[in-house]
């Protein structure tokens, strides 16, 4: 069974940086790329970018491009986001998916992000 | 563009069937070559659900209530035989000629 578990909920101040992680089980997952989305409070989801774990291409949505970063380790088969200064804006839940042939098959289970002072 | 048009809300009777339209452009939706559509159920506070993809197609395991479709720039999800559990956000996405996913805004499908 494909599994992506994702870390828990982050609560970080305005200018903190944040990595959260998503870890990939039950596939080679080598084989498929990984992406990103996030939902603001109340509102819609939103692509932010994908990563490939075999070579770490990296793409990005232009919202989304320069503000946070999207790595993977393929050795421990994990993929993270991460950003090097928060902002209140940056609030939300963060999915990650499994990306196959230009739809997502598979989701974690969401992690919530909250920037506060 | 920055998101594909979907209706904020439909509602419908339970055994009812209701459909909601994604609309998009000739950059995404309409780009006679793709058939890159996609759908996802959402209940709040789990993970979105893949039930359609390439425009027409349903995941193992999903019910045969769901279909999609594609006509021009616009894409559709119908839902037949409206069930309680039906109700949740439903999302479209399509790929795009700037090699991106795009998403809709969202659809909250109220069963009465």
């Amino acid at each position: 069974e494909v599994q992506l578990v994702q870390s828990g909920a982050e609560v970080r101040k305005p200018g903190e940086s944040l990595k959260i992680s998503c870890q990939g089980s039950g596939y080679t997952f080598t084989n498929y790329w990984i992406g990103w989305v996030r939902q603001l409070p109340g509102k819609g989801l939103e692509w932010m970018g994908i990563i490939h774990p075999r070579n770490s291409d990296a793409r990005y949505s232009p919202s989304f491009q320069g503000r946070v970063t999207i790595s993977a380790d393929k050795s421990i088969t994990t993929a993270y986001l991460q950003w090097s200064s928060l902002t209140a804006s940056d609030t939300a839940i963060y999915f990650c998916t499994r990306y196959y042939n230009n739809y997502l098959d598979s989701w974690g289970q969401g992690a919530l992000v909250t920037v506060s002072s | 563009q920055s998101v594909l048009t979907q209706p904020a809300s439909v509602s419908g009777s339970p055994g009812q069937s209701i459909t909601i339209s994604c609309a998009g452009t000739s950059s995404d939706i309409g780009v006679d070559v793709y058939n890159f559509v996609s759908w996802y159920q959402h209940h709040p506070g789990n993970a979105p659900k893949l039930i359609i993809y390439d425009v027409t197609e349903r995941p193992s395991g999903v019910s045969s209530r769901f279909s999609g479709s594609k006509s021009g720039d616009t894409a559709s999800l119908t839902i037949s035989g409206l069930q309680a559990e039906d109700e949740a956000d439903y999302y479209c996405t399509s790929y795009t000629t700037s090699d991106t996913l795009i998403f809709g805004g969202g659809t909250r499908l109220t069963v009465l």
